[in-house]
């Protein structure tokens, strides 16, 4: 069964510095993998996804993201925050199309904290 | 072009009374899925409807219950309403499968903030 782990439910930086959101998954097959921001009291914004090719995937605001098959990680970086970024952030999982495994698979969401 | 909508933004119900839900998905989407996010417990996968039929459902008891209409909205019914179904249900949208503009995100609504007392 396919799943998505994050490990830190907080993760503090100060504004200016790098930050880095962690997420390790378990699917079979190929795996496809979204990052999706939450604002309060607001829906789920897509920020980016790998599905195949460039390790390295750019997203909106300044965000990216590296594919690492031998650690089955997914993690979220950005190289200045800012205290906007402020939010709750979701790695997100499926398996390849077709069945029951066409569905998202989110993990428990990390909230970033920009300190200014 | 209008995004994913949710209706009503807010819903106070109480303790076994009945709670619908409704979404209409972006223009040419023909598959809904509906989230709930109840506090602290992450986002929960509920429904899948496609072409009008349940795809798939999420481990969650069948007063949990919906469907696709012709015009690929879609609606969330759940009876016997208990406390702990408080929560945000989230609905989102994708393009049909198979098609090259699906790469696979879904696209979300705003959410439907379900309070039952």
């Amino acid at each position: 069964a396919q799943s998505v782990a994050q490990p830190e439910d907080q993760v503090n930086v100060a504004e200016g510095n790098p930050l880095t959101v962690k997420c390790t998954y378990s699917v079979s097959g190929n795996p496809y993998l979204f990052w999706y921001v939450q604002y309060p009291n607001r829906g789920l914004q897509f920020l980016l996804k790998y599905i195949t090719g460039d390790n390295l995937v750019k997203g909106s605001y300044g965000f990216e993201a590296e594919f690492n098959k031998s650690q089955t990680s997914f993690h979220l970086k950005k190289p200045s925050a800012l205290v906007s970024d402020s939010a709750l952030y979701f790695c997100a999982v499926r398996g390849p199309y077709g069945g029951a495994t066409n569905k998202l698979i989110f993990g428990t969401g990390t909230l970033l904290a920009v300190q200014p | 072009e209008a995004g994913v909508t949710q209706s009503p933004t807010h819903l106070i119900k109480t303790r076994g009374q009945q709670a619908t839900l409704r979404c209409s998905p972006i223009s040419g989407h023909t598959s809904v899925y509906w989230y709930q996010q109840a506090l602290g417990l992450g986002l929960q996968f509920l429904l899948w409807y496609d072409e009008g039929e349940e795809r798939n459902r999420g481990n969650f008891p069948p007063r949990f219950s919906g469907r696709q209409f012709p015009n690929y909205s879609s609606e969330l019914n759940v009876n016997a309403l208990e406390l702990e179904d408080s929560a945000l249900y989230l609905c989102a949208s994708s393009s049909p499968e198979g098609l090259a503009v699906n790469t696979g995100e879904l696209f979300f609504g705003e959410g439907s903030r379900l309070t039952v007392l």
